[in-house]
């Protein structure tokens, strides 16, 4: 296994144009994450799935932020008109069973809005 | 509301030293706890977590973490620091009441090592 898997890992995007991210979690991992990171910050939870199903979502996300994990494998976050405030790195963990037990996190992937 | 707090930004030990990076945290009962280490350009790894029974825990690279209920700390310690754990740590606490497992970051602290 190798792995929580995120793609692209560097995206550049101009003010006011859409950007999609992926995530592919270690597989038969039920429970998948999106965070946010800021530069000297610790990461802020955004939302989560388990399996198909978005349970819980952040108030940090905002209308223009959408995310899905259709088949309950990986899953895509997407920001619509993108502001510079969203500039950040967007991580994404996922874990099995219960809880609380270890979620594994990918390597991010860092958004640049200019 | 929950918070987690890592007052030290940044530290810097020499190679050999030990370290004690601090945790506090608010939260009304005892949350799951975890430190997880990120290096530049890599996600977070998990260095050790405690649910319950012993207050001090052992984790992966030679790192262990102890927690205080009446101080609400769960401070990261290891006994002679090696060059390669120059890195970045953060805290981070789970609710015990919350089904989905999402965790609650501090600010990170930053640790430099001299040679």
């Amino acid at each position: 296994d190798t792995g929580v898997s995120q793609d692209p890992r560097h995206k550049i995007t101009k003010r006011g144009q859409n950007v999609t991210f992926r995530c592919d979690p270690i597989s038969e991992h039920n429970r998948l994450y999106w965070y946010r990171q800021t530069l000297g910050q610790g990461p802020e939870f955004l939302t989560y799935f388990q399996n198909e199903a978005q349970l819980e979502k952040s108030r940090l996300l905002s209308d223009r932020f959408s995310a899905e994990r259709p088949k309950g494998s990986f899953s895509t976050l997407e920001i619509q008109r993108t502001e510079q405030g969203d500039s950040a790195m967007y991580l994404c963990a996922s874990s099995f069973g219960p809880p609380n037990t270890e979620a594994f996190f990918g390597q991010g992937t860092r958004l640049t809005v200019v | 509301a929950q918070s987690v707090t890592q007052p030290d930004i940044h530290i810097t030990v020499s190679e050999g030293a030990s370290l004690e990076l601090r945790c506090n945290y608010s939260y009304g009962a005892t949350p799951y706890l975890f430190w997880y280490v990120q290096s530049p350009g890599q996600g977070l790894q998990l260095l050790l977590k405690y649910f319950s029974g012993d207050t001090l825990v052992q984790g992966i690279k030679g790192f262990e973490a102890e927690f205080k209920r009446s101080q609400s700390s769960f401070n990261l310690r290891k006994p002679s620091v090696h060059w390669s754990d120059a890195a970045e740590y953060f805290c981070a606490v789970g609710a015990r009441n919350n089904q989905g497992g999402k965790l609650i970051f501090g600010q990170g602290t930053e640790l430099s090592v001299k040679p």
